[in-house]
């Protein structure tokens, strides 16, 4: 079956303007998370999504990072004015449900700001 | 302050070896999760535990809730093993160790 899909998978974009990221979760999957890895670093939790309930914006870095999910199915996250330090590969998981559940994840963007 | 402190960071290993990577944690957690991202990027599950002990061919998995503290074992470790392995933590969100770098050299 299909797993986590994430689009693009590649994004060069100017210092300044603004990104959209795409991730399509597995269906059925309640859970969807985003997280960042910027190189030669761990990865950082961005914001969870679970079912209807309000998000959990806490790892959000700044509030020109913000993200949405359309009931249980595609999310988007947006970078707006870009700077060089949001270069990172950013990756999504869902799951089926909390913590408790394996997640799976998709292959990432690799964003880069130049 | 990290919430998950992984050891070692980096291992190097002949084939073969019996391998050991921790885990410990300080907040409160529902489940532990051990990933693995191999060099290329992708990011995969190996064991979801909540106590006890867990067993996937070569691999097995530990946790101590008291103790805050798991562990993840390779028998018998073979090069197509290396990769960086990742503790995560959560209730909710996850918080993630900074990564175990392995390479099992033949």
């Amino acid at each position: 079956g299909a797993g986590v899909s994430q689009s693009p998978s590649n994004k060069v974009t100017e210092k300044g303007k603004d990104v959209e990221l795409r991730c399509d979760p597995i269906s059925g999957h309640t859970a969807l998370y985003w997280y960042r890895q910027r190189l030669g670093q761990g990865l950082e939790f961005l914001i969870y999504f679970q079912g209807n309930s309000a998000p959990d914006k806490s790892g959000l870095p700044s509030d020109r990072f913000s993200a949405e999910r359309t009931g249980e199915s595609v999310s988007t996250l947006t970078i707006q004015r870009t700077q060089q330090e949001d270069s990172a590969v950013y990756l999504c998981a869902s799951s089926l449900g909390n913590s408790n559940q394996p997640q799976h994840f998709g292959d990432g963007t690799r964003l880069s700001i130049l | 302050k990290n919430e998950v402190e992984q050891s070692p960071q980096n291992l190097t290993a002949q084939e073969g070896e019996f391998i050991t990577i921790n885990c410990s944690y300080s907040v409160g957690i529902s489940a532990l999760h051990w990933l693995q991202q191999h060099p290329g990027g992708g990011i995969v599950s190996l064991f979801m535990l909540s106590s006890g002990k867990k067993k996937h061919g070569r691999l097995i998995a530990t946790i101590n809730i008291q103790e805050k503290h798991s562990s993840l074992h390779i028998t018998a470790s073979h090069p197509r093993d290396s990769a960086v392995y990742i503790c995560a933590v959560g209730v909710g969100q996850f918080y993630f160790g900074t990564g175990t770098s392995l390479t099992v050299i033949p």
